[in-house]
């Protein structure tokens, strides 16, 4: 089983539509992430949780709402996206502990369409 | 403040071909340093890190010596296949923190046969 598992993998939505992104690790990682990859741009971190808490958000709007239930499960409900919220939605995971850090690992992401 | 700063792209080579991706960072202390790799319709995936000045981190015929002098964390390979072509990010943690990572903007390889 991989690491981190993203579902769905593909999502197409209209701009009144909400659903929710879904990310799984299976890694024993007690922090996890959202990032947000569009063309042409850089990597754009969304959101950190840290031990279930949430440590960093990155003035994302508020049609983005992260949850995090437990240190391994990750949502993102969307709500009334814009077009320019089509994107690959990828998430990570991580070991979050004193030095020496450890890397990310990533899932596969979600690729967005907002029709 | 914390920052990754890479060679644009894209980049073009002949399969066999030696690769070098240029790496700088900026950041206070000690920073921890990976890159990492991106096959089209996949996440990113680790390549390779080092955690202290002089380590030389190494993955599949791929390395990157830390070099804290200049700043550098430079990704070579001596002969590059046509499987190589992806996208390449570098990235650094922060010495103060484990839950902070500061990414490159990319570098797209394309290897031809």
């Amino acid at each position: 089983e991989t690491g981190v598992t993203q579902t769905p993998r593909h999502l197409v939505m209209g701009m009144t539509n909400k659903k929710s992104l879904k990310c799984e690790q299976h890694l024993g990682h007690n922090a996890m992430y959202w990032y947000k990859q569009s063309a042409k741009k850089p990597l754009e971190l969304m959101f950190v949780y840290s031990l279930e808490e949430r440590v960093e958000n990155n003035s994302v709007p508020s049609r983005f709402s992260p949850e995090c239930p437990n240190s391994s499960h990750l949502f993102l409900h969307l709500h009334t996206l814009q077009p320019e919220d089509s994107a690959l939605y990828l998430c990570a995971s991580s070991q979050d502990q004193v030095a020496p850090y450890q890397p990310q690992h990533f899932g596969d992401g979600t690729r967005l369409s907002i029709l | 403040g914390n920052s990754v700063t890479q060679m644009e792209g894209p980049v073009t080579l002949s399969e066999e071909a030696f690769l070098t991706i240029n790496c700088t960072y900026t950041a206070t202390g000690y920073p921890s340093l990976f890159w990492y790799v991106q096959y089209p319709g996949e996440g990113l995936q680790l390549l390779l890190k080092a955690t202290k000045a002089d380590d030389k981190g190494s993955n599949k015929g791929f390395e990157a010596t830390y070099r804290k002098e200049t700043t550098s964390f430079h990704l070579e390979k001596g002969s590059v296949q046509v499987s190589d072509s992806a996208v390449y990010f570098c990235a650094l943690t922060p010495s103060n923190t484990g839950n902070q990572f500061y990414f490159g903007t990319g570098t797209s390889l394309t290897v031809i046969p």
